[in-house]
């Protein structure tokens, strides 16, 4: 199993441009989640998905929408990137029935110049 | 929604035992406690998680008095390899699973 997989690793925008980050998670998790982490921060929730077909904001929404496409895949767009936006973004799983951890990825380094 | 408070940072040495607490005095009565460990551009990982008393794994020890109101985290005999950041989470099954600023701990030798 490899668990929860991102998409990109790395990747530089100019401001203005769009761009999609992909998560994939093979563990048959209900509930997915979206969070960046500025330096030296803690980690801030974007948006999660608590089943498929349903998703929810966060505590930091603005500048980013989510599909949940299916069980498995949960991406997070960009549409208009600012310099803001630059920070590690974590995509997350878990099978909330179980109270069952929270299983992350290896994130997505993002820079916008 | 659980909020959660912990030290900023806190320092040991090699060989301590360390106890990092979380206040959580909003801590609803179906949320669980649970403590990961993050390393530098890694995403956290998981340690612990309990409900009440005490809980104990390969890795630590969970102690939760019957109030709830916190939780303390306890690391036996720290190594350097235990620097990095600890997270405590009020975890409910509502979903919105929020970090709060984590406490950094640093190991000497």
């Amino acid at each position: 199993n490899a668990g929860v997989t991102q998409t990109p690793k790395f990747q530089v925008l100019k401001t203005g441009q769009s761009m999609t980050l992909q998560c994939a998670q093979d563990m048959n998790h209900n509930s997915m989640y979206w969070y960046r982490q500025d330096p030296g921060m803690g980690l801030r929730l974007i948006y999660y998905s608590a089943s498929e077909g349903t998703t929810d904001k966060g505590e930091v929404p603005n500048g980013y929408n989510v599909s949940r496409l299916n069980k498995r895949e949960f991406s997070l767009r960009l549409e208009s990137a600012a310099p803001s936006q630059t920070s590690v973004y974590f995509c997350a799983s878990r099978n909330p029935a179980t109270n069952e951890k929270l299983f992350f990825g290896s994130g997505t380094q993002l820079s916008v110049l | 929604l659980a909020k959660t408070t912990q030290p900023i940072s806190m320092d040991s040495y090699e060989g301590q035992e360390v106890n990092i607490t979380c206040s959580h005095n909003n801590i609803a009565t179906n949320d669980y406690i649970t403590w990961y460990q993050q390393f530098p551009s890694q995403g956290p990982r998981f340690i612990i998680q309990g409900y009440k008393t005490k809980v104990t794994n390969e890795v630590a020890s969970l102690f939760i008095p019957a109030d709830r109101k916190s939780s303390t985290l306890s690391l036996p005999r720290v190594s350097l390899s235990d620097t990095a950041v600890y997270y405590c989470l009020g975890d409910n099954a509502g979903n919105m699973l929020t970090f709060g600023g984590g406490t950094r701990l640093m190991v000497k030798p």
